[in-house]
């Protein structure tokens, strides 16, 4: 079955610096999904992406889909403790069903 | 803001029993999921469903898994006879619209540990 994989698998970083998490197909990409969950939480809709090539920004977010659609990505500008947790992309595969990708998680030194 | 209830927080069964979670989704949503997601690792897809009935179901959705909306507002999950390694947390997931333009809501989640 379609795998959908997420590098790098943890992230450290010092509050200030940027983050991207790469998402990579071993079939086509249809329709990425992007979930952030809180440690503890549930996992939160941020964005959505369609097109080849698609990029998204949400203030410090960026979003972009790759041309070929086998991969898309995440980038945060100068991370803050609040983007702290986990990063899914995923999958639509089917009509009704999402595959999530293995996920980043983040965390943010103050 | 509508959101996805579910009940209860947290459900500690013992191995072989029936355990039933369960989720409101929002009033006007048309399409339900279920995922499951063990401790540390990522979500996986159970189960979507839509006019009441399975649309799709992944490998995980054996004949031990069985989906409901009894009444109009309530969906749940039911597993007959629980294992081990069913011991994860339960999400349900609520959508107003299907196929790509679908938007998931999720719950806040049941943690389910099987003894």
């Amino acid at each position: 079955g379609q795998q959908v994989m997420q590098i790098p698998q943890y992230q450290h970083v010092q509050e200030g610096e940027d983050f991207t998490t790469y998402c990579n197909s071993s079939t086509t990409l249809s329709n990425i999904q992007w979930y952030k969950q809180r440690p503890g939480g549930h996992p939160v809709f941020l964005i959505q992406l369609v097109k080849s090539g698609e990029v998204k920004k949400q203030k410090r977010l960026t979003f972009q889909f790759g041309e070929a659609k086998k991969n898309s990505s995440l980038h945060i500008t100068a991370t803050q403790t609040t983007d702290v947790g986990t990063y899914f992309c995923a999958d639509l595969s089917g009509t009704y069903k999402y595959i999530f990708g293995t996920g980043t998680r983040l965390k943010v030194l103050a | 803001e509508p959101e996805v209830t579910q009940t209860p927080s947290h459900q500690v069964t013992q191995m072989g029993q029936e355990v039933i979670l369960r989720c409101v989704p929002i009033s006007n949503h048309l399409y339900f999921y279920w995922y499951r997601q063990i401790l540390g690792q990522k979500v996986e897809f159970l189960v979507s469903f839509y006019n009441n009935e399975i649309s799709e179901k992944s490998e995980i959705f054996d004949d031990q898994f069985s989906v409901e909306r009894p009444d109009g507002s309530n969906f749940t999950l039911k597993i007959r006879s629980t294992k081990l390694e069913d011991s994860a947390m339960y999400f349900c997931a609520s959508s107003p619209t299907s196929g790509g333009g679908n938007i998931q809501y999720f719950g806040a989640g049941t943690r389910l540990s099987v003894l």
